[in-house]
């Protein structure tokens, strides 16, 4: 079973320029997390997935972020404009209804210039 | 708010000897309680959970860790560290009843020396 993929695995942009990740969580798995570590601090949630429709957008910063899942299947995440404090990694967790576990991605390593 | 705390974002232990992690989390019930590990270059897997019943839960890797409710503390043992066990380690916490996101320490880095 194939688990879940993140694009792309590293992005450096400049600072103002627009930067889109993508994660495809495991098949089959509604809930689709995204998570962010700034360097040298906690890992920190972003926002929750339920099939197409965002639970839980809490954690998300600011209006520069944009996150969709159409289809209730992979999902994007795009930066615009980018700014320096946005650089870390993100990373995107799947998991089932009943499940207590969350399955994580590689991560993607944001670096704003 | 909810948070959990690791203390000591670095551990160095000679190989063979004992590891311990510490992690304490505030709440007042009970969370589910996680620790994931991540190897460098690689994304976070999952060591050990406990959710419900045995309070003393074994993971990968021969890792174990005790949910100790009067403490609030879930911390993370090995009897014998390995040079492959070096690698930062996270406690996490998730909330029942509540969103299911997960909610982290700020990890601890565990160095093992010959």
């Amino acid at each position: 079973e194939a688990g879940v993929t993140q694009f792309p695995s590293h992005s450096v942009i400049e600072k103002g320029q627009t930067v889109t990740l993508r994660c495809d969580p495991i098949s089959g798995h509604d809930n689709l997390y995204w998570y962010r570590r700034v360097m040298g601090k906690e890992i920190k949630f972003l926002l929750h997935f339920v099939k197409e429709s965002k639970q839980d957008e809490s954690g998300m910063p600011n209006n520069r972020f944009l996150a969709e899942r159409t289809g209730g299947t992979y999902s994007t995440l795009k930066v615009q404009p980018a700014e320096l404090e946005d650089s870390g990694v993100y990373f995107c967790a799947s998991d089932a209804p009943t499940s207590s576990e969350q399955f994580f991605g590689p991560g993607t390593r944001l670096t704003v210039l | 708010a909810q948070s959990v705390t690791q203390l000591g974002s670095h551990v160095s232990v000679s190989e063979g000897a004992l590891v311990l992690l510490r992690c304490n989390y505030s709440s007042s019930v009970p969370p589910y309680l996680f620790w994931y590990v991540q190897y460098p270059n690689q994304g976070l897997q999952l060591l050990l959970k406990y959710t419900t019943g045995a309070t003393l839960v074994k993971g990968i890797n021969g890792f174990e860790a005790e949910f100790k409710k009067s403490e609030t503390s879930f911390h993370l043992t090995k009897p014998s560290a390995h040079m492959s066990d070096a690698a930062e380690y996270f406690c996490a916490v998730r909330y029942t009843g509540t969103a299911s996101k997960l909610t982290f320490g700020t990890g601890t880095r565990l160095q093992v020396t010959l």
